[in-house]
């Protein structure tokens, strides 16, 4: 079952400028991570944060958790056109670890 | 280079037919997974394996099977009672089970004719 939903379904900015996502879950987690995929290529990971973990920041990513309201958004900063690429949280259960990813939101960076 | 390898990129079939998807990763592993991706979907599991021949049902495993004979390897079949099967595969491995990230590889896109 899908647990994450991502909030935009899209975006586009300008280069230069921030994106902003955001991921919304269901039931209780252990982690959730936030990967970045490329058009027609795999998946990459971009950072994990634990649920006793507020905020993270990796680079240019900044990700934030909410446990209280079941939410984490991924901030991209100073956006380059290589950050154009659809981006999905993934979230496990607390009693399972299989994880489940979102829709993801796609970003578009224009030069 | 460490890493998973997932081929054919590119596959086609007819209706009716079997077809199987390679993946395999030279990471020393023990977790391995398969998901499925369709346009504008997230990624559904399909099957996923915790250790060499032991493997469990994902969300979504009727129409697919796969064997986990060697730690490396862990190929997926879409059987023909697969009725939607044109979608893009994704292979995946881990540490474990409960490590966290996933290490995925490029997928095949299987479009069936």
């Amino acid at each position: 079952s899908q647990q994450g939903e991502e909030d935009p379904q899209a975006l586009s900015i300008q280069e230069g400028e921030n994106a902003t996502m955001n991921c919304s879950y269901k039931t209780s987690i252990n982690n959730l991570q936030w990967y970045r995929q490329n058009s027609g290529r795999g998946l990459v990971h971009l950072i994990l944060i634990r649920s006793n973990e507020r905020e993270k920041h990796s680079g240019r990513l900044r990700v934030t958790l909410d446990t209280s309201k079941k939410s984490s958004s991924l901030l991209i900063t100073a956006s380059r056109a290589a950050d154009t690429a659809s981006y999905f949280c993934a979230t496990d259960g607390a009693n399972d670890y299989k994880l489940s990813f979102g829709a993801g939101t796609t970003v578009t960076v224009r030069a | 280079d460490g890493g998973i390898t997932q081929s054919p990129k590119y596959l086609f079939r007819k209706e009716g037919q079997n077809v199987t998807l390679s993946c395999e990763q030279n990471l020393n592993h023990d977790a391995m997974y398969w998901y499925r991706q369709d346009p504008g979907q997230g990624l559904r599991l399909i099957y996923y394996s915790q250790i060499v021949n032991d493997f469990q049902k994902g969300d979504i495993a009727e129409g697919y099977s796969v064997s986990r004979e060697k730690k490396e390897s862990f190929p997926l079949t879409v059987t023909s009672a697969q009725k939607n099967p044109t979608a893009f595969y994704l292979c995946a491995s881990a540490t474990t089970l409960n490590t966290g990230e996933l290490f995925f590889g490029e997928g095949s896109r299987l479009t069936v004719l």
